[in-house]
């Protein structure tokens, strides 16, 4: 299996704030590399899809980069709705595929 | 643009089998890979399986033993089914199609108990 670690597992911020989590996965996954939000109660929602594109209807705040087994997502401005948990997964392995553990991002 | 919407009874006990529907409105099966995923509560998530628009599927080893996806393509249906629950699979259980998911089910909790 490929193994999906993200970093940190949690953070605090504030509103206006630049905020990066990491993704790194335990073999090369290419661009094969897909970022979510989830907010209490709700199912995930894709943000970024092969590592860098854009899922239509995302604020362009939100941007990923990365290939290999390091990948980035940042936020460029956290704004209120922001605060949610981010999950990477991997679909390189369509036969196994595997999520991170989640990075939750508090108010500070 | 595609919605899907997923039922299934969501309180069983210790050996039942856990059955699920997720129904795909406004698309098609075809051409895509269909996921079912679940969320422990407070964890993460994980993956169960996935099929194509032709029935070839695939299963997290973990889960393999119990874990069928079939589909209704008459119905535009999808299904999960997963024998022998115990506490450990009490999760939110979501369908998503394909390898970047999206869209999403709503989300089924399925709580096993004796």
């Amino acid at each position: 299996d490929i193994q999906m670690t993200q970093s940190p597992s949690s953070l605090s911020a504030s509103v206006g704030d630049r905020v990066t989590i990491t993704c790194r996965a335990s073999q090369t996954i290419n661009t094969f590399l897909n970022w979510y939000q989830q907010k209490p109660g709700k199912a995930p929602k894709l943000l970024i899809y092969g590592a860098s594109s854009l899922q239509n209807g995302v604020p362009t705040r939100f941007s990923g980069s990365g290939s290999g087994t390091d990948f980035t997502l940042t936020i460029s401005s956290l704004q209120p709705e922001d605060f949610a948990t981010y999950y990477c997964q991997q679909s390189y392995s369509t036969s196994r595929i595997t999520f991170g553990g989640g990075t939750k991002v508090e108010i500070k | 643009q595609v919605h899907l919407q997923q039922w299934g009874a969501g309180l069983l006990k210790p050996s039942e089998t856990l059955s699920l529907t997720c129904g795909v409105y406004g698309g098609s099966l075809s051409g895509y890979y269909w996921s079912w995923i679940r969320q422990a509560p407070g964890k993460g998530l994980e993956w169960i399986g996935e099929m194509d628009h032709s029935g070839s599927t695939n299963y997290n080893p973990s889960l393999k033993s119990r874990v069928t996806i079939s589909v209704d393509r008459s119905k535009n249906h999808f299904f999960l089914n997963l024998t022998s629950v115990t506490a450990a699979d009490t999760a939110v259980y979501y369908c998503a199609r394909g390898a970047a998911f999206d869209p999403w089910g709503q989300g089924t909790l399925v709580i096993v108990s004796s």
